[in-house]
């Protein structure tokens, strides 16, 4: 098993463009999550997914998108990137069924900078 | 103010210390209660769980949760250089439909050898 995949691990943006990060988990899971860390900040929930074909606000939504067309794979949209888009993003996954819902498995982490 | 609190540190330790980590909060509907450990450039990985209050042990870690306080701390036995890393302490009222966590700003731990 893989687990948590994401694409690309690094990127260099310029402000206004835009770019689409890829999480893909082999595990069967049915929750999906997108996070950024920030220095200082923790944690921050972007939005989330509860199943294929369906996504959810987080804590911190405002210009980033989803796609869940997939139930492995959850897309992360920037659609006109800003300086205050520099961070590093993880995506996360959850719950089989079986397995315990608080037990998130993270990604490596996509690190990305906007210039 | 954050509804979780957490001390980023860092904190340093010599080998073979006993490490406290903490975190406060403000939500009382919080019932469950994790410790996420990060290490450097990955990604956060479970290390404890608790439910409620009370104490939970596994091996050299235990987790203990002060539900009156709003308090809950990690405590490390014989702490190790393989323990340095981020501490972050995670929580959320409900494990139904989503599960949504909360965290907290991480603690850096650095113990030395």
């Amino acid at each position: 098993n893989a687990g948590v995949t994401q694409t690309p691990k690094f990127r260099v943006l310029k402000t206004g463009q835009s770019m689409t990060l890829l999480c893909a988990q082999d595990m069967n899971h049915e929750y999906m999550y997108w996070y950024r860390q920030d220095p200082g900040m923790g944690l921050r929930l972007i939005h989330y997914s509860v199943g294929e074909g369906t996504t959810a606000k987080g804590e911190v939504p405002d210009g980033y998108n989803v796609s869940r067309l997939k139930k492995q794979n959850f897309l992360l949209g920037l659609e006109s990137a800003a300086p205050s888009q520099t961070s590093v993003y993880f995506c996360a996954s959850s719950y089989d069924g079986f397995s315990p819902a608080y037990e998130q498995y993270f990604g490596p982490g996509t690190r990305l900078t906007v210039t | 103010q954050k509804e979780v609190e957490q001390d980023p540190g860092p904190l340093s330790v010599p080998e073979g210390a006993i490490v406290s980590l903490n975190c406060t909060y403000s939500n009382s509907a919080f019932q469950y209660f994790m410790w996420y450990r990060q290490y450097s450039r990955k990604g956060p990985e479970l290390l404890m769980y608790t439910y409620s209050s009370g104490n939970k042990e596994d091996g050299r870690f235990t987790a203990q949760v002060d539900k009156s306080s709003k308090y809950i701390s990690l405590f490390i036995r014989d702490s190790q250089p393989s323990d340095s890393a981020t501490y972050l302490c995670a929580m959320s009222p409900s494990m139904e439909y989503g599960n949504k966590l909360v965290f907290g700003a991480g603690t850096i731990l650095r113990v030395k050898s």
